[in-house]
């Protein structure tokens, strides 16, 4: 079983929907989760991190249940600037510290 | 990219040649994490390093492949003798408190 596992997607949809994507992580010990982005040959950015509490950033919701070790993300009203790869990231360590162990991401496509 | 430095941006080598990656991490930051991907694949943790001192290197492969960060200048990864399989982006981070903020990385390729 992968560590982290995702839905590579691709997700097409067109301005304005509402996507979620999902992951599971298998490490039941890991302590810190996030969402990366990437574009096209580009570094991973720090989308956000994740919270036990679940998290909003404007049009971006997180959601973690360590029960179930699974992570969500929820993009509403999506821009054609959310075009991007989703990486999702979990870390055994809080924090930054520690090798970070990333999915192979999902795919997000957004049509005008 | 929050000043984490990395150069080449691209480097191509032929079978059997050594490639060379350097990385400077944000100024005043003393470790960086190194990262491989493989075309259509996730990143993966190589090795974590601190100036003169490899803190963690689980996720080197045993051989060809080594990497430093000197008490002066960047970290460099070092890959001797390269395949075709090696051909990859490969990413450093620099972590603050909050998250690891990664270089552009240097895309490998080896003909």
């Amino acid at each position: 079983r992968k560590e982290v596992e995702q839905d590579p997607g691709p997700f097409n949809v067109p301005e304005g929907a509402t996507v979620a994507f999902n992951c599971t992580y298998s490490n039941s010990a890991s302590q810190s989760f996030f969402w990366y982005r990437q574009d096209c040959r580009k570094e991973p950015k720090l989308l956000m991190s994740v919270y036990s509490s679940g998290n909003e950033d404007g049009r971006f919701t997180a959601q973690l249940n360590r029960a179930s070790q699974y992570i969500s993300l929820l993009i509403r009203d999506s821009k054609l600037s959310d075009s991007a790869t989703y990486l999702c990231v979990v870390n055994t360590y809080g924090g930054s510290q520690g090798n970070l162990i990333f999915g192979k991401g999902t795919k997000l496509s957004v049509k005008p | 990219n929050a000043g984490v430095m990395q150069n080449p941006r691209h480097l191509v080598r032929r079978r059997g040649q050594e490639a060379r990656l350097r990385c400077s991490p944000m100024k005043g930051h003393s470790h960086v994490y190194w990262y491989r991907q493989l075309p259509e694949e996730g990143l993966k943790f190589m090795v974590y390093l601190q100036k003169e001192n490899i803190i963690d290197e689980s996720g080197m492969p045993k051989e060809r492949f080594s990497a430093e960060f000197p008490k002066e200048g960047p970290s460099i990864l070092r890959i001797q003798q390269v395949v075709r399989g090696d051909s990859a982006a490969y990413f450093c981070a620099s972590p603050t408190d909050n998250e690891q903020f990664f270089g552009p990385g240097t895309r490998l390729t080896v003909l």
